[in-house]
């Protein structure tokens, strides 16, 4: 049921661009997407929704490929307050919901 | 400041104890969920209700137990405590359904079982 990311875990200096993917074996109606700094509560990035809606931050991007069930969140000109574990979320149904196994993001100056 | 709320923020008990966490939603959100993070964890989803009734189940165990009041409040309930249940547990609220709505989560509740 878990949605699996990758990768792991990422490296990157200010300025640099990253990709983190989020992959489900189910059929997917709606993605979303978290980040949690060290010691706090997750807090919402965006949600992609089957049939190409989406929600979130202007300054956040993301894509929902339906047919693989796969989203992919673009991080570009990385700041080091982006630094944190991404989750994404998946939800089956309109209540059902999963977090994936996180991507571990560190910019460094 | 999410506006969900949590109570107590630590908590630590002894192992075959029962605890009850405690959470308020945000205004006007009729959703709560119930999440476990274990150290270095990703997000387990335990559990969901909506406007007081159950709507969906995650990975909570049979010694672990829901509930939503009439005022949207919900408890935890966590009973015949292991050590592996030393957790952060975190709760959120949304206006609606998991699928199309942004989930605010609250600070958690570090729950220590010694």
């Amino acid at each position: 049921q878990q949605p699996v990311q990758s990768p792991q875990a990422v490296i990157l200096r200010e300025g640099e661009d990253a990709v983190i993917n989020c992959s489900s074996s189910k059929a997917l109606y709606s993605v979303h997407w978290y980040r949690q700094k060290h010691g706090e509560a997750p807090v919402f990035l965006m949600i992609l929704l089957k049939g190409g809606e989406q929600k979130g931050h202007e300054k956040i991007s993301a894509s929902f490929n339906e047919k693989k069930q796969q989203s992919s969140l673009y991080l570009t000109a990385s700041q080091l307050s982006y630094s944190g574990t991404y989750f994404c979320g998946t939800a089956r149904t309109g209540n059902q919901f999963y977090f994936g196994t996180g991507t571990s993001l560190t910019v460094i100056p | 400041d999410s506006g969900v709320t949590q109570t107590p923020k630590h908590l630590i008990t002894a192992t075959g104890q029962r605890v009850t966490l405690r959470c308020s939603p945000r205004s006007g959100d009729l959703s709560v969920y119930w999440y476990q993070q274990s150290l270095d964890q990703g997000l387990q989803f335990l559990i969901q209700y909506y406007n007081g009734e159950e709507r969906a189940k995650g990975n909570i165990l049979e010694r672990f137990s829901a509930q939503q009041f009439p005022d949207l409040h919900s408890e935890l309930n966590l009973s015949s405590l292991e050590l592996g249940d030393s957790a952060l547990y975190f709760c959120a609220s949304s206006p609606g359904l998991a699928g199309i709505n942004e989930q605010f989560f609250g600070p958690g509740t570090r729950l220590t079982v010694l």
